[in-house]
């Protein structure tokens, strides 16, 4: 699996737009990139999933450049209940292969 | 949506007992499923890959003897943590895979807060 980089932590204020950038620099050319979401004593939660260019849905977008070495998460005007870590995975991810996480990006939400 | 229920949620049991944690895809078959430990502050770390019908497969490091995987349904994992101890106090997650769906398709259960007194 593409080996990730996430910045570690991330401070905002609420209203504002996140952005969360991951470095994939080996990633594969069949390889998806997926965002999870993990709030304190709970299980990951999928946010959104793309594989080149803009994926939008209703929670957040993912802006993928050309070279797909990196990927964007963009969650607007986030508000206190956003307040979560957020894992970028990279991988194909055929069959019955597990998921791998990172260390994830600790989002901290402020009134 | 694909549903994975785990439970218990939370348990505290004494140390050298055992405990058993159960992982269910609800509306769903899976063949396989996925055990993870998450410490404190940190990221989800796997155990072990639960195969219906046969054997898991372990990660390097971890203790096959003490975390027992039984897989006997299309629908029903369990993990045992044999002979507990404090340093097993852990949240354990696992996971299905709820579709054939390239790079993802992944469902997580809610996890099991595991203290081990």
């Amino acid at each position: 699996l593409a080996k990730t980089t996430q910045p570690i932590s991330m401070d905002s204020y609420e209203g504002q737009e996140v952005n969360i950038t991951c470095s994939h620099n080996n990633i594969a050319t069949n390889d998806y990139i997926t965002w999870y979401q993990q709030f304190p004593s709970q299980g990951p939660r999928f946010i959104i999933q793309g594989y080149k260019t803009k994926v939008t849905n209703e929670v957040a977008s993912l802006f993928i450049p050309a070279d797909r070495k990196s990927s964007t998460l963009s969650l607007p005007r986030v508000s206190l209940s956003d307040t979560a870590v957020y894992y970028c995975l990279v991988g194909f991810n055929s069959g019955n292969t597990p998921l791998v996480f990172g260390k994830g990006t600790r989002l901290s939400v402020i009134a | 949506g694909a549903v994975v229920s785990q439970h218990p949620s939370w348990v505290i049991c004494k140390s050298g007992t055992s405990v058993k944690i159960e992982c269910r895809s609800l509306d769903f078959q899976a063949t396989t499923m996925f055990w993870y430990r998450q410490f404190p502050k940190q990221s989800l770390m796997l155990m072990a890959t639960s195969n219906e019908g046969s054997k898991a497969t372990y990660e390097q490091g971890v203790e096959k003897d003490k975390f027992l995987i039984n897989h006997a349904s299309l629908t029903l994992s369990t993990l045992t943590v044999t002979s507990a101890h404090p340093e097993d106090s852990s949240f354990y997650i696992c996971s299905a895979r709820a579709e054939e769906r390239a790079g993802g398709g992944y469902t997580f259960g809610s996890g099991t807060r595991l203290t081990v007194v």
